[in-house]
């Protein structure tokens, strides 16, 4: 079956500070990779994606992920962190057998320093 | 462009009467619509697909007769919670995709809160 691995249930980084968030998925074909963020209380807003081609991928917010097969990762990085990335990270995986379906990470939650 | 709405934004109702979400695509036609259930600092719970025209698909250990979804035209889909109890209280989310895409858009979610 497929998942979605999210390692890190909570981060916290320093204003400023570089961020990577980790996503790990098992499928046996290329899925489809996406990064959304949450706030409290808000539906998801999708950061970025990737189907296919350039496997470094630019997002909003200056959100970036790169998709490596051997690894079976998707992770997202930002080089530098703002007090209003504090939010809640999810990685979802879709497959090419059901259009539209998606399989979600349990979610990162990002603390941010001042 | 694909911005979905979801009405009410929350709601309060109390045990064992019944409450409706809808969820709706404003600017596209929606074939698919999935409804999730969120609790506190978890992930988001697919709990069916619904196309329009057709009866929806439920996920395992989600009682179908407990939440109704109805998905009678392109843009507009509806949850609804009958004989609602405080254990339902959760946030709902509804998302849309269109035949061939990947990509769900997200509505904002609504917040059930059981009394």
């Amino acid at each position: 079956a497929q998942s979605v691995t999210q390692p890190d249930i909570h981060i916290t980084v320093s204003e400023g500070a570089s961020l990577e968030l980790r996503c790990n998925y098992s499928y046996g074909a290329t899925p489809y990779l996406f990064w959304y963020v949450q706030s409290p209380g808000q539906g998801l807003q999708l950061l970025l994606k990737y189907f296919s081609g350039d496997t470094l991928v630019q997002g909003i917010k200056g959100f970036e992920a790169e998709f490596k097969r051997s690894q079976s990762s998707f992770n997202l990085r930002k080089p530098s962190v703002h007090w209003s990335d504090a939010a809640e990270y999810f990685c979802a995986v879709g497959f090419n057998t059901n259009a539209g379906k998606s399989t979600f990470g349990d979610g990162t939650t990002l603390t941010v320093k001042p | 462009g694909a911005v979905v709405s979801q009405h009410p934004s929350w709601v309060i109702c109390k045990s064992g009467t019944s409450v409706k979400i809808e969820c709706r695509s404003l600017d596209f036609q929606a074939t698919t619509m999935f409804w999730y259930r969120q609790f506190p600092k978890q992930s988001l719970m697919l709990m069916a697909t619904s196309n329009e025209g057709s009866k929806a698909t439920y996920e395992q250990g989600v009682e179908k007769d407990k939440f109704l979804i109805n998905h009678a035209s392109l843009t507009l889909s509806t949850l609804t919670v009958t004989s609602a109890h405080p254990e339902d209280s959760s946030f709902y989310i509804c998302s849309a995709t269109v035949t061939g895409e990947h990509e769900q858009y997200f509505g904002p979610g609504t917040r059930l809160t059981v009394t």
